[in-house]
């Protein structure tokens, strides 16, 4: 089945700089691949999501990028605001059929003012 | 329109007992999922439903966890003989179709088994 890594676990920023968090996935059959964000006792929230036919997707301030070849994915966050902090979840779909979402560890993102 | 909601946000159960957790998904969602995260962890897949099919269950950790759609919309997660390893937040999200479509997450409920 598929497996998913994110690193780094924790990251640190100062506001305004960018941030940039990397997954990597085992199943070359994956096709979506969407990132969540996930506020303190708060419900994830897809924030940004990439398919297999495109290698890169941006809104505003949020790019994704995808390298089928090498099989990972990696989300930049520009101008890095405090409300930016969060936990971030990377994920891919499991090719069964279309009901698997396998997700990521998360990445605890701290945006210093 | 109304997301997806879930009961009760808190459950607190002594080991043994049994428990029940809802899940209200949005209206017209054909696609259900239950997912456990445990604390400092990505949510990690349970069960999924197409309408009132459960197509997929391989993730439920054992044969105490069972959950239902009997018509398709409102979904039960229920554990029996609750451990404490059962402790977690347990959510439920919805997608018009499949894994493959935004899935919509609920606010979750916070198992802890004492």
């Amino acid at each position: 089945g598929e497996n998913v890594e994110q690193h780094p676990s924790t990251l640190s920023v100062q506001e305004g700089d960018s941030a940039v968090i990397k997954c990597t996935y085992s199943d070359s059959a994956s096709n979506y691949f969407p990132w969540y964000k996930q506020e303190l006792g708060k419900r994830p929230q897809l924030i940004i999501d990439i398919r297999s036919n495109v290698g890169e997707k941006k809104d505003q301030r949020i790019a994704v990028t995808l390298n089928k070849t090498a099989k990972h994915f990696s989300l930049h966050i520009t101008e890095t605001q405090p409300e930016d902090s969060a936990v971030y979840f990377c994920a891919a779909d499991e090719d069964t059929g279309g009901f698997k979402t396998i997700f990521g560890a998360g990445t605890r993102l701290f945006v210093k003012a | 329109g109304a997301g997806v909601s879930q009961s009760p946000r808190y459950k607190v159960a002594k080991r043994g007992q049994d428990v029940a957790l809802r899940c209200d998904p949005i209206s017209g969602h054909v696609s259900l999922f239950w997912y456990q995260q445990a604390l400092g962890q990505g949510p990690e897949f349970l069960t999924y439903f197409q309408n009132e099919a459960q197509l997929d269950k391989s993730g439920l950790p054992s044969d105490r966890f069972f959950a239902e759609r009997p018509e398709g919309s409102v979904s039960t997660l229920k554990i029996q003989r609750t451990q404490q390893e059962d402790s977690a937040v347990y959510l439920c999200a919805s997608s018009l179709q499949g894994s493959t479509d935004t899935q919509y997450f609920g606010p979750g409920t916070r198992l802890t088994v004492l």
